[in-house]
């Protein structure tokens, strides 16, 4: 389809492994967010990547977070030595750049045991 | 700090209703300003954005107050497919980071 796909959907992993999820844009789409969202809680600002700038990782919780995008279209975020208050539904957004409208995947859920 | 609140409801209203969320943001120096709308268990939705002078879109009218840092939504003659979650979003300048409120949630009853 030509939405925003994102892999898995669901992914149950033990305590202290690294899981990678992964973001599919929709093409042409210069700007790429992370967002996650804890059952009944609002979207955390994660990170951003816009074309070839420097991506905003002001919202990375620690470093055992971090991203990447490769050749400006998909992006893996990455999770080192998951704890379980990483479990929540990891949400990635593309859009046109700017404050254009955000287009959001379906979100990989994250449980983590 | 960049927060951004909203009354988490449930806001309970029958078919025909008119019902007005409230959002109020913390900088005043916020940029753009827009409505969301997440249906449960699904992905966020841009519902409109919001613009200085006020605008709508058939029964959704949503307003500005930088004065009063605080963003409005309308809701006219309710349906029951409104039944969401409605989040207020905001970018607070100097990057393109967006920060959505929780979110307030609106069940219209038959």
């Amino acid at each position: 389809g030509a939405g925003v796909s994102q892999s898995p959907s669901n992914k149950v992993t033990e305590k202290g492994k690294d899981v990678e999820l992964r973001c599919d844009p929709i093409s042409g789409h210069t700007a790429l967010y992370w967002y996650r969202q804890s059952l009944g809680q609002g979207l955390e600002f994660l990170i951003y990547f816009q074309g070839n700038s420097a991506p905003d990782k002001s919202g990375l919780p620690s470093d055992r977070f971090s991203a990447e995008r490769t050749g400006g279209s998909v992006s893996t975020l990455t999770i080192q030595r998951t704890q379980q208050e990483d479990s929540a539904v990891y949400l990635c957004a593309s859009s046109l750049g700017g404050m254009r409208e955000l287009f959001f995947g379906e979100g990989s859920r994250l449980t983590v045991l | 700090r960049k927060e951004v609140e909203q009354d988490p409801g449930p806001f309970n209203v029958p078919e025909g209703a008119t019902v007005a969320f409230n959002c109020t943001y913390s900088n005043s120096a916020s940029q753009s300003f827009f409505w969301y709308r997440q249906d449960c268990r699904k992905e966020p939705k841009l519902l409109m954005s919001v613009y200085s002078s006020g605008n709508e879109d058939g029964r959704f009218t949503a307003q500005l107050n930088r004065a009063s840092q605080y963003i409005s939504l309308l809701i006219r003659d309710s349906k029951l497919s409104d039944s969401a979650t409605y989040l207020c979003v905001v970018n607070f300048g100097g990057s393109y980071q967006l920060t959505f409120g929780k979110g307030t949630k609106l069940s219209v009853i038959p």
